[in-house]
């Protein structure tokens, strides 16, 4: 079993969609979780931490089932600008966040 | 405030060759992460350093090495080029090493091609 797994993508939506992300790892003693956003060509980015009680930035939700060893991303009314590919990561198990375990990501594309 | 920077942004190498990949880390920032991103897959970790020490590393054969500067700034090298060593090198830079919780910032990255 891989040590992130996500989605396999890709996601086609149209703009005002809501979309969302799932993701498993294998480590039940990871303790950090992350969702990052990247762009084609570019670098990774971090949308947002992912903390057990869910966790909410506007159009974005994130959601951790330690039990099920299960993330989420919620993506409600698209832009097309959310176009990317999105990463799903956690630490590995007694890591600092220098060193982490990237998934392969899933690409989401938003169209008019 | 400059991000993280990385030099070259493109490489162009033959197989049997050697690299080395530059990274200067956010003004403040003491912890250098390296990964690396193949097409169609997640950054792989490769090292990371703190205070210029190794911190932990990632499952590279030994023909990856690095090390870290009193100013903080990393350098990534890597010998004996492969076909298979073609990818984005990232590097990260983070304030410091703790529980896992601590922001990290990437480089745009190094985009190597071995031929």
């Amino acid at each position: 079993r891989k040590e992130v797994e996500q989605d396999p993508g890709p996601f086609n939506v149209p703009e005002g969609a809501t979309v969302a992300f799932n993701c498993t790892y294998s480590n039940s003693a990871s303790q950090s979780f992350f969702w990052y956003r990247q762009d084609c060509r570019k670098e990774p980015k971090l949308l947002m931490s992912v903390y057990s009680s869910g966790n909410e930035d506007g159009r974005f939700t994130a959601q951790l089932n330690r039990a099920s060893q299960y993330i989420s991303l919620l993506i409600r009314d698209s832009k097309l600008s959310d176009s990317a590919t999105y990463l799903c990561v956690v630490n590995k198990h007694g890591g600092s966040q220098g060193n982490l375990i990237f998934g392969k990501g899933t690409k989401l594309s938003v169209k008019p | 405030d400059a991000g993280v920077t990385q030099s070259p942004t493109h490489l162009i190498k033959t197989r049997g060759q050697h690299v080395t990949l530059r990274c200067s880390p956010i003004s403040g920032h003491k912890s250098v992460s390296w990964y690396q991103q193949v097409l169609g897959q997640g950054p792989q970790f490769i090292f990371q350093y703190y205070e210029k020490e190794e911190r932990g590393r990632g499952n590279f054969p030994d023909r990856f090495s690095a090390r870290q500067f009193p100013n903080y700034s990393s350098e990534l090298n890597v010998n004996a080029l492969l076909l298979g060593d073609s990818a984005l090198y990232l590097c990260a830079s983070s304030l410091a090493v703790g529980r896992g919780n601590e922001k990290l910032f990437f480089g745009s990255g190094t985009q190597l091609s071995v031929l």
